[in-house]
């Protein structure tokens, strides 16, 4: 059974910092793996997706990598901003018994950024 | 246009009430999701619909009955829910509900609150 672990649960950073998320999944069988940001209340933006076959993916101030082998990715966050602030999800996308793809989600890591 | 659509943002209804959610797309996906979220939790699937038919219950509750009227909308039935069942509902879309390279876009979510 694919599990998804995130760390840390919380962060909380002066603003200009740069910083990394960790996302962990315990099967390496996937498609590929994307990163949203959430705000609160709000529903899951996604940030960057990244093809098992990649190593990583990049969206302006934002970096991730992916090493399936290991089950691990990061997300990268240069000179973060106090608009960073947010919850961000790590998904892994898994094919369990029946062939359907499904979404596996870590249970997150809220983010403040301050002044 | 990349947007997923959910009415109503907030829904607030007694234990006896019959209400819908509605979420639509019109990106030409061909598959449909519905997630909820409890507080400070990762989203979890409820329904995959893929081709306008149910492909997939993650073992939900009869008291949410969802419907694909057309491959653009996708509505959420409620009816007798319990105050457990208050969380924010998501949904999602994708091209197709199989395959590797899929993206799944999320809308806003309707957050949901029993009495």
């Amino acid at each position: 059974k694919q599990e998804v672990t995130q760390i840390p649960a919380a962060l909380s950073v002066p603003e200009g910092e740069n910083l990394v998320l960790n996302c962990s999944f315990t099967d390496s069988a996937i498609y590929n793996l994307q990163w949203f940001r959430q705000d609160p209340g709000k529903g899951l933006t996604s940030l960057l997706l990244i093809q098992s076959s990649q190593r990583e993916q990049t969206s302006g101030r934002l970096n991730a990598s992916l090493d399936k082998s290991s089950g691990r990715s990061t997300l990268y966050i240069a000179a973060s901003q106090p608009g960073d602030s947010a919850t961000y999800l790590c998904a892994v996308r898994s094919t369990p018994g029946g062939g359907y793809n499904k979404l596996i989600f870590g249970a997150g890591t809220r983010l403040a950024v301050h002044p | 246009d990349t947007e997923v659509t959910q009415t109503p943002k907030h829904l607030v209804m007694g234990m006896t009430n019959k209400k819908s959610l509605k979420c639509e797309q019109h990106m030409g996906h061909r598959a449909m999701y519905w997630y909820k979220q409890k507080a400070k939790k990762p989203p979890e699937l409820m329904f995959v619909y893929s081709y306008e038919k149910l492909s997939i219950n993650e073992s939900v509750p009869s008291r949410f009955s969802p419907e694909c009227p057309n491959s653009s909308l996708l509505n959420l039935h409620l009816h007798a829910l319990q105050p457990e069942d208050s969380a924010l509902y998501l949904c999602a879309s994708s091209q197709f509900s199989t395959g590797g390279e899929q993206t799944q876009y999320f809308g806003p979510g309707t957050r949901l609150l029993v009495l």
